[in-house]
């Protein structure tokens, strides 16, 4: 089993409506959570990290959220736009070590 | 400001052969790695380079070496070319540890026949 779980692994929206991605881990303790943006044939950019002892951090229209009880992060996008569409990687960092996940596909539709 | 750069873009190989992919980066960074992307699979580290002159095994590294050039530089060589290694290679940089921020190159699409 992954240490690092995404769900779901694609989703299609329609423009302008919001979305929330999950992930879920099993790493523990860990040093940040990481959320990057992945544009087809393109390298991940980083959107968020947060250290275990943050809720929530937000860049633009896109709000990630921890809850360390529950070993859950989400990443909440806003009011969605066509440009968002891409593949969102979860990842965990622990003991020198990036743990990814397998990423969300999502497709925002016009 | 490029950032990091890889080159080439695509690869095609056939089984056996060579090939030495390479990355830079403008930001002054110590650390640089490499990774590779499969489908259905999160990226998993092949090699990385805490500083200038060292260089690490990752989580799979067999079937390749790496070069730490220079501060700017950190190449990956396939010295004979398998099918498994079909995959998209991403080269990244931070600042000093695995645990600051990675910036990521455009990646290289290489195929193995």
């Amino acid at each position: 089993k992954n240490q690092v779980e995404q769900s779901p692994q694609s989703l299609i929206i329609l423009e302008g409506k919001n979305c929330t991605l999950q992930c879920n881990y099993t790493v523990s303790p860990f040093s940040n959570l990481r959320w990057y943006k992945q544009d087809t044939g393109r390298g991940p950019v980083s959107l968020t990290i947060m250290t275990f002892s943050e809720n929530t951090k937000s860049n633009g229209r896109y709000t990630a959220t921890l809850d360390a009880d529950t070993k859950q992060s989400s990443l909440h996008i806003t009011a969605s736009q066509l440009s968002d569409s891409a593949s969102y990687i979860c990842v965990v960092s622990r003991g020198g070590k990036l743990i990814f996940g397998q990423g969300t596909e999502l497709s925002v539709k016009p | 400001n490029a950032g990091v750069t890889q080159t080439p873009k695509f690869q095609v190989l056939k089984t056996g052969q060579s090939m030495t992919l390479q990355c830079a980066q403008d930001m002054n960074h110590n650390s640089m790695y490499w990774y590779r992307q499969d489908p259905g699979m999160g990226l998993r580290l092949i090699y990385y380079s805490a500083s200038e002159g060292t260089t690490d095994k990752g989580e799979v590294p067999n079937g390749y070496n790496v070069s730490r050039l220079n501060k700017r530089e950190f190449s990956l060589r396939l010295e004979s070319a398998a099918p498994s290694q079909t995959s998209v290679y991403f080269c990244a940089s931070s600042e000093a540890s695995i645990i600051n921020e990675q910036f990521f190159g455009p990646g290289t699409r290489l195929t193995v026949l």
